[in-house]
């Protein structure tokens, strides 16, 4: 199972709500990511978890909340988003003991803020 | 990590090779050059990756020139499902540690067409 699979695919929230997005893998890998893609721009990283802890945090806005429960999933807590953060949410996770360090990303959650 | 200067966009024929260039001129020692691609509406996906020497897997050739300044991905017979956008993406190995241990940050990549 080489999968990394996110869910919802599609996600529409009003600026009050609280939702969350979910990943998950299941190929032991112990380094999981959250990228986040405007439309036609390149994925901008956001938060790196290194066995379940938290490693890197590009300086994302609190009203976005990185949870890693356990080795194979990974969540978004999302509330009080504004518009501009409509986007294609990615999710990477790698295997930190592999040689490519090659990352192996979900089709992303589509979301959308009104 | 290195920067890294790639065209905006490229086209191709269908069946021919396809050639990305990509300059790293300020590469160092031990970063190692990565190609990722994102077809439209999907995830990135790894392609290939090398330090120094010519690589080559079942989805495309790597040649990085000897000064490790610039590399070129080839893509030896494209076809219409190879329309993307490529990332060269120059970065230390996860194994190297540091504080961008583990980051993998792209630039804005080439919009490759393959036309029939």
């Amino acid at each position: 199972d080489t999968e990394v699979t996110q869910t919802p695919k599609h996600l529409v929230m009003g600026m009050t709500n609280k939702k969350s997005l979910k990943c998950e893998q299941h190929m032991g890998h112990r380094a999981m990511y959250w990228y986040k893609q405007k439309a036609k721009k390149p994925p901008e990283l956001m938060f790196v978890y290194s066995y379940e802890k938290l490693s890197i945090n590009e300086s994302v806005p609190s009203r976005f909340s990185p949870e890693c429960p356990n080795s194979s999933l990974l969540n978004l807590h999302l509330h009080a988003l504004q518009p501009e953060d409509s986007a294609l949410y990615l999710c990477a996770s790698r295997g930190v003991a592999e040689k490519t360090g090659e990352l192996f990303f979900g089709e992303g959650s589509r979301l959308t803020v009104l | 990590d290195a920067k890294t200067t790639q065209p905006t966009s490229m086209d191709c024929a269908e069946g021919r090779a396809a050639n990305l260039p990509c300059n790293h001129s300020t590469i160092s020692g031990n970063e190692y050059v990565y190609w990722y691609r994102q077809i439209h509406s999907q995830g990135p996906q790894y392609i290939i990756h090398g330090l120094k020497n010519n690589e080559t897997n079942e989805m495309a050739s790597l040649i990085i020139t000897e000064d490790r300044k610039s590399s070129t991905l080839i893509l030896p017979h494209a076809t219409l499902r190879d329309t993307a956008v490529y990332y060269c993406i120059v970065r230390a190995p996860p194994w190297a540690g540091g504080t961008s241990y583990g980051k993998l940050t792209f630039g804005q990549g080439t919009i490759l067409t393959v036309h029939p």
